[in-house]
């Protein structure tokens, strides 16, 4: 069964510092990836995703993630953190066939940003 | 383009209440979801459902029931509440063939 592990539930980073945070999987084959983020009190925006072209992929707002199959990882991050970027973000997996039509998400790192 | 609505955002129930969770879609999408949101545990998928007049059990299905008579709506429906069921509730939805999902902003449901 697929799984997703994001490596702490809180990161800290000062503002204009590097973001990066953490998302492993367990897949026999190379899945879909998702990064979605959630702003306090809304619902769920996907920032990028992971399909089958380029192993970095660009997302919104400045962040990127790269797909590094031999470390089963999808890592995002961006240049240097704004006080917008204060969210709580998730990453999720899903098999190419979309089996049971539904995603395997991972439990959420909340990013805080210190001015 | 108003995507996905999800009626109310706030609610409280007393344990053994009932509510119905509404949520509608406007962009024709077939495929529809109902997650619940717990603190430091990600989403878990309760109903999904691929068109209309077809549903499925998620991960987390007891306590919770679903229909869906047309493609824009996907209620979902709380029979005896229980305090387990405090969590926040995000209705989703896909298009076929598509990989992104769409989501509401979500209800906050507290039983007591």
């Amino acid at each position: 069964a697929q799984s997703v592990t994001q490596l702490g539930s809180h990161v800290s980073v000062s503002e204009g510092a590097l973001v990066l945070l953490r998302c492993n999987y367990s897949s026999s084959v190379p899945p879909y990836l998702f990064w979605y983020v959630q702003y306090p009190n809304q619902g769920l925006q996907l920032l990028l995703k992971y399909t089958s072209a380029a192993t970095l992929v660009k997302g919104i707002n400045g962040f990127e993630a790269e797909f590094k199959k031999s470390e089963t990882s999808f890592h995002l991050t961006k240049p240097s953190a704004h006080m917008s970027d204060a969210a709580e973000y998730f990453c999720a997996v899903s098999d190419r066939s979309f089996s049971n039509y539904q995603l395997i998400w991972g439990a959420g790192t909340k990013l805080i940003i210190k001015p | 383009n108003a995507g996905v609505t999800q009626t109310p955002k706030f609610r409280i129930l007393k344990i053994g209440q009932s509510m119905t969770l509404q949520c509608t879609q406007d962009m024709n999408h077939n495929y529809m979801y109902w997650y619940r949101q717990d603190p430091g545990m990600g989403l878990k998928l309760i109903y999904y459902s691929v068109g209309a007049g077809i549903t499925d059990k998620g991960e987390v299905p007891n306590g919770y029931n679903v229909s869906r008579s047309t493609t824009e709506d996907f209620p979902l429906r709380l029979e005896l509440a229980a305090p387990s069921q405090t969590s926040v509730y995000f209705c989703a939805s896909r298009n076929r063939g598509e990989t992104e999902a769409f989501f509401g902003q979500g209800t906050r449901l507290t039983v007591v």
